[in-house]
């Protein structure tokens, strides 16, 4: 089956400079890249997603690249603000069933 | 995308009892799912809840110990049986209108003493 693995488990940087999250999985069949936001004591919200005919997707401080070659895709936040701390989960799905991460804790430093 | 919500958002349960996790959609979807989030860790799918079939449980789960029930396209419930202690997570239900989209609820975040 799919294998996901996420890294950096943590992740502190100081409030305006960027956070870099990045995922590589094994099974070259999957084709769909979403990345949540789970804030404390709250359910998993969908953030951004790509499918494998795309490279690049952005939406506003936030993006998402994705190497099918290299199988691997990150999630790129520009500009950071303390209400981006939270866990961050990518997963990956050929359409049967979602692979997650094992999540970063992003912390943003005022 | 579709609206989830979970009752209940928490509970404090005995050893031996059951619990019932409601899941409601605010639209109709094809796919739901059950997973299970222990503190500080990923998310772990237990089930597919198939409307007007049996759940499809994955490996580690089974149907006595977390029964599924889907009546129709937009609830379906989640019974955690016979609690013990390593029972205590949270249970995520998540809803979609195809399998490869799916949004979360709240949560439902059980203790077992």
């Amino acid at each position: 089956g799919e294998n996901v693995e996420q890294h950096p488990s943590t992740l502190s940087v100081q409030e305006g400079d960027s956070a870099v999250i990045k995922c590589t999985y094994s099974d070259s069949a999957s084709n769909y890249f979403p990345w949540y936001k789970q804030e404390l004591g709250k359910g998993p919200q969908l953030i951004i997603d790509i499918r494998s005919n795309v490279g690049e997707k952005k939406d506003q401080r936030i993006a998402v690249t994705l190497n099918k070659t290299a199988k691997h895709f990150s999630l790129h936040i520009t500009e950071t603000q303390p209400e981006d701390s939270a866990v961050y989960f990518c997963a990956a799905t050929t359409g049967n069933q979602f692979y997650f991460g094992t999540g970063t804790s992003l912390t943003v430093i005022p | 995308s579709a609206v989830i919500s979970q009752k209940p958002s928490r509970d404090i349960c005995q050893r031996g009892t059951s619990l019932t996790i409601q899941c409601q959609v605010d639209s109709q979807v094809t796919m739901m799912f059950w997973y299970r989030q222990q503190p500080g860790q990923s998310l772990t799918l237990i089930a597919t809840a198939n409307q007007g079939s049996e759940a499809t449980y994955e490996s580690g789960f089974v149907i006595d110990k977390f029964p599924i029930s889907r009546p129709n396209l937009t609830f379906s419930t989640l019974t955690v049986s016979n609690m013990s202690p390593e029972d205590s997570s949270i249970y995520l239900c998540s809803a979609g209108p195809s399998s490869d989209t799916q949004y979360f609820g709240p949560g439902t975040r059980l203790t077992v003493l």
